[in-house]
């Protein structure tokens, strides 16, 4: 089935730096979307991208929805410790029939 | 609070018994969504209702498992004949019409013993 390339799986960062993760897929996205996920808690909605080339910030998050339409990025600016979580991305393609398809994850670690 | 609401937040039950699980979708989102993770993984799809139509069921969704969500509104997700490897965090998300902007609740953990 489809799938979608998520990297890198965890990070450990020191508090106040910048932070790039990203998503590919051998397939071309119509959507994309990034969650954070804290522990035993529901993914919640960071940015949603709809458009290939689409740069969206929420804050000092920015995510980007990259031209080819198979893959985005998302970056976090001056880390702060409720950073802390797992950040997820998901995709919708054509003939998905509106089923997300998710990245696994990458952790983010604060270094203390 | 008009988010997602799912209840209960946490179940622990032998294996063999039945367990449901709630969610209220926030009210005016008529498409909603059941997925199952994992510790480590990314939520997997189940099933989805668009109003009180079920219109797809995942092949990972064996005949044990069932959904309803009788009058579109709230939805449930019963569990029969609990195994093991069904122990996961249950995940409900609604949207509204096709707008893919899904919203989560906080999950169902459930964990057979």
């Amino acid at each position: 089935g489809q799938q979608l390339n998520q990297s890198p799986q965890s990070m450990f960062i020191q508090e106040g730096e910048d932070v790039s993760m990203n998503c590919t897929s051998s397939s071309i996205f119509n959507t994309w979307l990034w969650y954070k996920q804290d522990p035993g808690e529901g993914p919640v909605l960071l940015i949603a991208l709809y458009k290939a080339g689409e740069l969206t910030s929420n804050g000092r998050l920015t995510a980007q929805f990259g031209i080819t339409r198979k893959d985005s990025f998302l970056n976090i600016s001056a880390s702060i410790p409720s950073d802390v979580g797992i950040y997820f991305c998901a995709g919708l393609f054509m003939d998905s029939n509106y089923q997300l398809i998710w990245g696994a994850g990458t952790k983010l670690i604060i270094k203390p | 609070d008009t988010g997602v609401s799912q209840d209960p937040r946490h179940k622990i039950t032998k294996r063999g018994q039945n367990v449901t699980f709630r969610c209220d979708p926030i009210s005016e989102h008529n498409r909603l969504y059941w997925y199952r993770q994992t510790l480590g993984q990314g939520p997997e799809f189940l099933t989805y209702f668009q109003n009180e139509a079920q219109l797809e069921k995942s092949r990972l969704l064996s005949d044990r498992f069932s959904a309803e969500r009788p009058k579109g509104s709230f939805s449930t997700l019963e569990i029969q004949r609990t195994e093991q490897g069904d122990s996961a965090m249950y995940l409900c998300a609604s949207t509204i019409g096709f707008n893919t902007e899904a919203f989560f609740g906080q999950g169902t953990r459930l964990t057979v013993v």
